[in-house]
């Protein structure tokens, strides 16, 4: 079992709809959980991150943690069409020499106008 | 935020031939970091590359096939030798923020996307 687990899609929605992103994981010691978005032909961009369990806002996109279920979601309001893109979730334990750094194969999200 | 550039930006390799990859950085960082993104995969760690020191690789993944090279702190190369085709993917390089939780952020590059035939 893959410590991140994350389903690729693609997810296709009309403008304006509600997307939820959801990723699930094993491994009980990460401590952050985040939300990248790549475009096509792009690097991915950090959007949001989390610590701890709950939610969190940051204009349309609410993240939010559930670590007793061991699930994270991206929620992502009013969708529009630039939102199109793959959106990896990624996942941080700490350790004593640093830290590691999980991701998620990513979903592809299309918002259609 | 750091501005990271990548050349080439794809290529197209024959099989047994090897490709290097630059990776600019447009400031002064202690750490850089190689990924992999194969198709329908995750993005997976190959590499760490300080300057000045040898690169720590992560499993699964050794220095004679992915050499890398890290001349100063703003500059590196990752090295794909001997190709088959199961290393077209995309490649990208990573620095981490100036943020005291530096595993909060770190930046990409656009990515090397590499088919090899």
């Amino acid at each position: 079992q893959k410590e991140v687990e994350q389903d690729p899609g693609p997810l296709s929605v009309p403008e304006g709809a509600i997307v939820s992103l959801n990723c699930t994981y094993s491994n009980s010691a990460f401590q952050y959980f985040m939300w990248y978005r790549q475009y096509s032909r792009k690097g991915p961009e950090l959007l949001m991150y989390t610590y701890s369990s709950g939610n969190k806002e940051d204009g349309r996109f609410t993240a939010q943690v559930d670590k007793s279920s061991k699930y994270i979601s991206l929620f992502i309001r009013d969708s529009q069409p630039s939102d199109s893109a793959t959106y990896l979730c990624a996942m941080i334990r700490l350790e004593n020499s640093g830290y590691a750094l999980n991701f998620g194969k990513g979903t592809s999200l299309l918002v259609t106008p | 935020s750091a501005v990271i550039s990548q050349k080439p930006s794809r290529d197209i390799c024959q099989r047994g031939t090897s490709l290097t990859i630059q990776c600019q950085v447009d400031s002064q960082v202690t750490m850089m970091f190689w990924y992999r993104q194969q198709p329908g995969q995750s993005l997976t760690l190959i590499a760490t590359a300080n300057q000045g020191s040898e690169a720590t690789y992560e499993s699964g993944f050794v220095i004679d096939k992915f050499p890398i090279s890290r001349p100063n702190l703003t500059f590196s190369t990752l090295t794909v030798s001997n190709m088959s085709p199961e290393d077209s993917s995309i490649y990208l390089c990573s620095v981490e923020g100036k943020d005291r939780d530096r595993w909060l952020s770190q930046y990409f590059g656009p990515g090397t996307r590499l088919l090899v035939l």
